[in-house]
């Protein structure tokens, strides 16, 4: 059965600081997505990554992949409160579906 | 460009009774995918279709179901509805479903069976 994991669970973190979220999966794949989700909302597309040692960079996100390891990484630079967020990442395959992690719950303090 | 559009956004239904959910992809898009979040299960795939076509179905029951429509909206259905069931139902739209393609999600429907 595939499994995504991600770690941490809960995030609290303070304005400025730098964390990273990662993704391990159990099987191997050719699409890893990141996504945000702020409460009672949908899912925002962040990134997708396709290859090995893909990396792509949004503001202050940055996420990076590692097929051979079945890892993925977000990281988070200096911190502000509009990332306060839930972050999934999300295995995709050629069978059309996304297997999500249970999500990052990103809190980031003043 | 308009986004994924779903509607009802909020419905409450009475156990037993069936419900139907719409999904209005983005302009273009083919692939159509269906998924459930709740607390404790997370996001859970129902479904996915590909010009009336449905290529992959998720661990539902049957009373779980869905179609495409040539203009490549999708509807899905539940029927007797149970407490567990509750739950926000997010639509994604893709272009064809295949590697590459950004999946982008609705605002989703809430569903609250009592």
């Amino acid at each position: 059965e595939l499994k995504v994991e991600q770690n941490p669970l809960f995030l609290s973190m303070q304005e400025g600081k730098n964390y990273t979220i990662y993704c391990n999966y159990s099987t191997t794949s050719d699409r890893l997505y990141w996504y945000r989700q702020d409460p009672g909302k949908s899912l925002e597309s962040l990134f997708v990554l396709l290859s090995n040692g893909a990396v792509k960079q949004e503001g202050r996100l940055m996420a990076s992949l590692d097929t051979k390891a079945r890892l993925s990484t977000l990281h988070i630079t200096a911190a502000v409160h509009d990332l306060s967020a839930t972050y999934f990442c999300a295995l995709g395959g050629s069978n059309y579906k996304l297997t999500f992690g249970k999500g990052t719950l990103l809190t980031v303090n003043p | 460009k308009a986004g994924v559009t779903q509607t009802p956004r909020y419905l409450i239904k009475t156990r037993g009774q069936q419900v139907t959910l719409s999904c209005s992809p983005i302009s273009g898009h083919r692939s159509v995918s269906w998924y459930q979040q709740t607390p404790g299960q997370g996001l859970q795939f129902l479904f996915e279709y590909f010009s009336e076509t449905q290529r992959n179905k998720g661990n539902f029951p049957g009373r779980f179901s869905g179609r495409q429509f040539s203009n490549s909206r999708s509807e899905m259905n539940v029927s007797t509805l149970e407490l567990g069931d509750s739950a926000l139902y997010l639509c994604a739209s893709s272009l064809t479903g295949g590697y590459g393609n950004t999946i982008y999600f609705g605002e989703g429907s809430w569903l609250t069976v009592v």
